[in-house]
């Protein structure tokens, strides 16, 4: 069974605070790592595939980097703003892993103003 | 941006009923699509993968008769729960992609209660 850990469970900032969280996953048979943001009441919705040792990706105020050698990735936020209060997911993907992601159990972020 | 589609989002039926959930890839072709299971305060768990034309993969623990998944083309699969009774009841959703190496797509979920 592989375990995939992100922490923390939740959070809860001020809007302007910059955030990051963790997951981490094995270290062996690396193929991907996922982040997804699912909002309430909405479908996941894919923020970042990184498949690179030390790759770095960003999309707007988000970034994540990527270490696979220790397994772990870290997510941004900068500037949080209420519309990025959400639980972000992130998912491992193997190799040789029959192409299926295992999933961490979330970080729940809650943006106030 | 890709759009998977599932319905029903919200069931409630007598225990016995089967209840079957559809998901449709609405843009693309979606060569594997997934069906997770997500138990309260829990990560999504993978229950079947499944490709077009071909059965359903079905993860250790997961009753391939109990929960039928057929994916008879390339834009929609469905997730058949067969007599359903109460501990089958949770949040299932679905997810579709093109290739390896791209993310997946989800659905919006179906909650199901069984009485």
């Amino acid at each position: 069974i592989l375990n995939v850990e992100q922490s923390p469970q939740s959070l809860h900032v001020q809007e302007g605070d910059s955030t990051n969280f963790t997951c981490s996953f094995p270290s062996s048979n690396f193929y991907a790592l996922h982040w997804y943001r699912w909002e309430t009441a909405k479908s996941p919705e894919a923020l970042f595939v990184m498949t690179l040792n030390g790759d770095e990706k960003k999309k707007g105020r988000i970034s994540a980097t990527l270490n696979t050698k220790e397994g772990y990735s870290y997510l941004y936020i900068k500037g949080s703003q209420p519309e990025d209060s959400a639980t972000y997911l992130c998912a491992f993907l193997g190799a040789g892993g029959g192409n299926k992601l295992t999933f961490g159990t979330g970080t729940q972020l809650k943006v106030e103003l | 941006g890709a759009v998977v589609s599932q319905h029903p989002s919200w069931v409630i039926c007598k225990s016995g009923t089967s209840v079957k959930i559809e998901c449709r890839s609405l843009d693309f072709q979606a060569t594997t699509m997934f069906w997770y299971r997500q138990f309260p305060k829990q990560s999504l768990m993978l229950m079947a993968t499944s490709n077009e034309g071909s059965k359903a993969t079905y993860e250790q623990g997961v009753e391939k008769d109990k929960f039928l998944i057929n994916h008879a083309s390339l834009t929609l699969s469905t997730l058949t729960v067969t007599s359903a009774h109460p501990e089958d009841s949770s949040f299932y959703i679905c997810s579709a992609r093109e290739t390896q190496h791209q993310p997946q797509h989800f659905g919006d979920g179906t909650r199901l209660s069984i009485l």
